[in-house]
């Protein structure tokens, strides 16, 4: 059964450093997001993307983020300058439209 | 804007018992709805959907019905199992835009044997 895929599982980063966080979606899929998940906390949506481009984004979504589909296979999530409130574990999903089939995530420590 | 509201945890069991988790959501339009389980360590894991009134969802002993007219999605197992012990998350999709996905705070579940 296809299945989304994370790299990597855990990334260990200094505050002020640049992360990239990578997925690998379902192949025949169009849409592509990006969530959040804080410790203890809920799920946060971050970013949907479409068409090469951003279709939806939420506040916490700021200058620091962005995501790139480098090629047609990966989906990936940059922080420019790490700060400890990011902290967290970062989902990648991708759909059809509707559904969405979360990867297993990334977990982030910023020290 | 939508948004998802589900009893606060935890959710303490004996094997065996009952098990209900009340979720109710705001969306405009017509959302398809989800319930997510998070076992310890791990990710998100799809337990079941609906995507219209009165349909019900079910998987593995689960089952939740659509609502539309109190807007619900109540989560329901009749006999919990130890392993049911994880963080369930109702969730709800706009289809709409972006198809974002929006998720209730999660109810943790501990199951004792």
């Amino acid at each position: 059964e296809p299945e989304v895929t994370q790299t990597p599982s855990h990334q260990v980063t200094q505050m002020g450093q640049e992360v990239i966080l990578r997925c690998v979606p379902i192949s025949n899929h169009l849409y592509f997001y990006w969530y959040r998940q804080i410790l203890g906390q809920k799920v946060e949506f971050l970013v949907s993307f479409y068409n090469n481009e951003i279709s939806e984004k939420s506040e916490i979504f700021d200058d620091q983020f962005s995501v790139e589909r480098p090629d047609g296979s990966n989906f990936t999530l940059k922080i420019r300058s790490t700060k400890l409130e990011d902290s967290a574990m970062y989902f990648c999903a991708s759909s059809v439209a509707g559904e969405q089939f979360f990867g297993p995530g990334t977990r982030l420590t910023v020290l | 804007g939508d948004s998802v509201t589900q009893m606060e945890g935890p959710v303490t069991l004996s094997e065996e018992a009952f098990l209900t988790i009340n979720c109710t959501y705001t969306a405009t339009g017509y959302p398809s709805l989800f319930w997510y389980v998070q076992y310890p360590g791990e990710g998100l894991q799809l337990l079941l959907k609906a995507t219209k009134a009165d349909d019900k969802g079910s998987n593995k002993g689960f089952e939740a019905t659509y609502r539309k007219e109190t807007t619900s999605f109540h989560l329901e197992k009749g006999s919990v199992q130890v392993s049911d012990s994880a963080v369930y998350f109702c969730a709800l999709n706009g289809n709409t835009g972006g198809f974002k996905t929006i998720f209730g705070a999660g109810t943790r579940l501990f199951v004792k044997a």
